[in-house]
């Protein structure tokens, strides 16, 4: 699986986007860029994924850059409750119970400030 | 809610013990994944397990093993606890069917603590 890079942590002010950035330079062709992230010791959960496309949910939108060895997760009107560890993850997507398990780095600390 | 739910909430043993933490998937999920998040290590995962078959492992320690029953649920086992092993414990369950998506759902997640 490509590695992926992130920085450490992040400040955003309430009610700005919060633009979170992913480097996965040795991303392969049939790799999806995942997004997940951790609000203080909960669960991580499910935000975003992408292969080449930008995609938007009710959660955020995903940039990914058309040589795909970058990406930038938005969140358009970041809240206090968007205060998290958000993780970028490069992985092959998989049917059943091909799916393989998430390789979580250390991820960005996201710090949102009213 | 994710709808994958854990038990117990936080569990509190005495080095050389043995526990065991269960973990239900969301309701027509087919896989179990269990992660390891101590401070020092970050989120690790420990095993993974399809309709009652076990399909990967990662860095899951000799002492600690899981299964999967016909009914899905889960339970890891951890036995001759040390202090080390004191971290939160995930469960996450997936979809079945065709998908290209990792969409993985987590559970609130066991605290141990070993003393």
């Amino acid at each position: 699986d490509a590695k992926t890079t992130q920085p450490p942590s992040m400040d955003c002010a309430e009610g700005r986007a919060a633009n979170l950035p992913c480097n996965h330079s040795t991303i392969s062709g049939n790799e999806y860029v995942y997004w997940y992230r951790q609000i203080h010791s909960q669960g991580p959960q499910y935000i975003i994924h992408g292969l080449k496309n930008n995609e938007t949910n009710e959660m955020a939108s995903l940039i990914i850059t058309e040589d795909r060895k970058s990406s930038t997760l938005i969140l358009p009107h970041a809240t206090l409750r968007d205060t998290a560890v958000y993780y970028c993850i490069v992985r092959v997507g998989g049917y059943g119970g091909s799916q393989g398990n998430l390789i979580f780095g250390k991820g960005t600390k996201l710090s949102v400030k009213p | 809610d994710s709808g994958v739910t854990q038990t117990p909430k936080h569990l509190i043993t005495a080095t050389g013990q043995r526990v065991t933490l269960r973990c239900s998937p969301r309701s027509g999920d087919l896989s179990v994944y269990w992660y390891q998040q101590s401070l020092d290590q970050g989120l690790q995962f420990l095993i993974q397990y399809y309709n009652g078959e076990e399909r990967a492992k990662g860095n899951i320690l000799e002492r600690f093993s899981a299964q999967q029953f016909p009914d899905l649920h889960s339970e890891l086992n951890l036995s001759s606890l040390e202090l080390g092993d004191s971290a939160l414990y995930f469960c996450a369950s997936s979809p079945a069917g065709r998908s290209t998506y990792n969409e993985q759902f987590f559970g609130p997640g066991t605290r141990l603590t070993v003393l």
